[in-house]
């Protein structure tokens, strides 16, 4: 199974640097991605990682550390639209689980002017 | 392209009633699935199609039933739900058995369902 934990809120400054952070205990891995959640819509894929390091998309970074079991997503010059939730999801490819992406508890980041 | 589209986008149902949603995509993905998402909590996964066969069942109560008509729909039937199954339904769909980025899944609008 899968334990994910993720930051329930985190508040910051538009046009400041904000990292939410993920950390994960699993019996088998196979990729985290990561979603933004805007209320009352749907989950948009923002960014995967499966090899230790970071990946960088824009202003969304993506780091991750797998002997750590640990995550952080990046938001640079932040703006006031990026105020959402965001999940944190981690696939098991293990033998009985198929394509089974199970989610952390999700941050709510408020962006103040 | 990375849409997937759901209907209805509001649905209101008694508890005696009978109803479906429907999930499409026409990305040629192979795996689709439904979750359940409560208001301030992380989507549940419920069910996952791979290939048109189901592959996952959560441990979710027969009132919900899934059908995979082909590899592009997929619905979800609904029958004497309780007032705790009001939440958003999302789909989603996916490559189906890809590693890497192709495998990531793209999620529908979701139907806001309301049990009376």
């Amino acid at each position: 199974g899968q334990n994910i934990d993720q930051p329930t809120e985190m508040t910051a400054t538009e046009g400041a640097i904000v990292q939410i952070n993920c950390t994960y205990q699993t019996s088998g891995f196979n990729g985290l991605f990561w979603y933004q959640q805007h209320a009352g819509e749907a989950p948009t894929f923002l960014s995967y990682n499966v090899l230790d390091g970071l990946e960088e998309k824009g202003r969304f970074s993506s780091f991750l550390s797998r002997s750590k079991g640990y995550s952080y997503l990046l938001l640079k010059e932040l703006q006031m639209k990026d105020s959402a939730s965001y999940l944190c999801a981690v696939r098991d490819m293990g033998k009985s689980s198929g394509d089974k992406l199970t989610f952390g508890t999700g941050t709510r980041l408020a962006v103040r002017p | 392209d990375t849409e997937v589209t759901q209907t209805p986008k509001h649905l209101v149902m008694g508890m005696t009633n009978k109803k479906s949603l429907k999930c499409e995509q026409h990305m040629g993905h192979r795996a689709m699935y439904w979750y359940k998402q409560k208001a301030k909590k992380p989507p549940e996964l419920m069910f996952v199609y791979s290939y048109e066969k189901l592959s996952i069942n959560e441990s979710v109560p027969s009132r919900f039933s899934p059908e995979c008509p082909n590899s592009s729909l997929l619905n979800l039937h609904l029958h004497a739900l309780q007032p705790e199954d009001s939440a958003l339904y999302l789909c989603a769909s996916s490559q189906g058995g890809a590693s890497g980025a192709r495998g990531t899944q793209y999620f529908g609008p979701g139907t806001r369902l309301t049990v009376l």
